[in-house]
């Protein structure tokens, strides 16, 4: 069964470094979405993305984060100079040809950010 | 705000108990609803979803949900519970308007002694 695959599964950083998490969402889907984790707190939405561009995005998701499409299967969260407060478990979802049809997103297994 | 409760932080259960898992939402306009299950050290997935149509919902390994509009409310049931289906149980919605951001409740911790 396809799946959404993320990497790495844990990174540690240092505060003020960038990081890059990595996502292969479902190949024939179209719609590709970013959710964090705090420990103990709820998953939040930070971005979606369709068609090459960014389609909605929250508050949380200020001028440090950006997302990219750069080939045809990857699907990248950039953070450009962490902070302590990003740490987090980040998940990847993507979802299918039609949105019409369903909403439903399957989600990778998620990547646990340490800040440090 | 949009957002999403879930009653339970933290629910026990024998094998063969019943189950439900309460979740209530904010906005009173079209919304669509979903459950997810994360199982120890797996993805999130899919339980079921409502759409449309009649409210009562059924997923996948015996879960159902019903939707009661007046009460703003998507109750998870299951008759008759077992050990496998300890994990971590999510409400999420899709509020109208949105681009299909999934809006979250904190989850419910299930376990269940064999």
């Amino acid at each position: 069964e396809p799946e959404v695959t993320q990497t790495p599964s844990h990174q540690v950083t240092q505060m003020g470094q960038e990081v890059i998490l990595r996502c292969v969402p479902i190949s024939n889907h179209l719609y590709f979405y970013w959710y964090r984790q705090i420990l103990g707190q709820k998953v939040e939405f930070l971005v979606s993305f369709y068609n090459n561009e960014i389609s909605e995005k929250s508050e949380i998701f200020d001028d440090q984060f950006s997302v990219e499409r750069p080939d045809g299967s990857n699907f990248t969260l950039k953070i450009r100079s962490t902070k302590l407060e990003d740490s987090a478990m980040y998940f990847c979802a993507s979802s299918g040809v039609s949105r019409t049809v369903s909403y439903e997103q399957y989600f990778g297994p998620g990547t646990r950010l340490t800040v440090t | 705000a949009q957002s999403v409760s879930q009653h339970n932080h933290h629910v026990i259960l024998s094998e063969a108990a019943s189950l439900e898992l309460g979740c209530n939402y904010s906005y009173g306009g079209t919304v669509n609803l979903f459950w997810y299950v994360q199982y120890p050290g797996q993805h999130l997935q899919l339980l079921l979803k409502y759409f449309s149509g009649d409210p009562l919902v059924k997923g996948i390994k015996g879960f159902e949900a019903e939707f009661i509009k007046s009460k703003f409310s998507f109750n998870l049931r299951k008759p008759s519970v077992q050990w496998s289906d300890t994990a971590e149980y999510f409400c999420a919605v899709i509020y109208g308007g949105s681009q299909g951001n999934l809006i979250f409740g904190k989850g419910t911790k299930l376990s269940v002694k064999p």
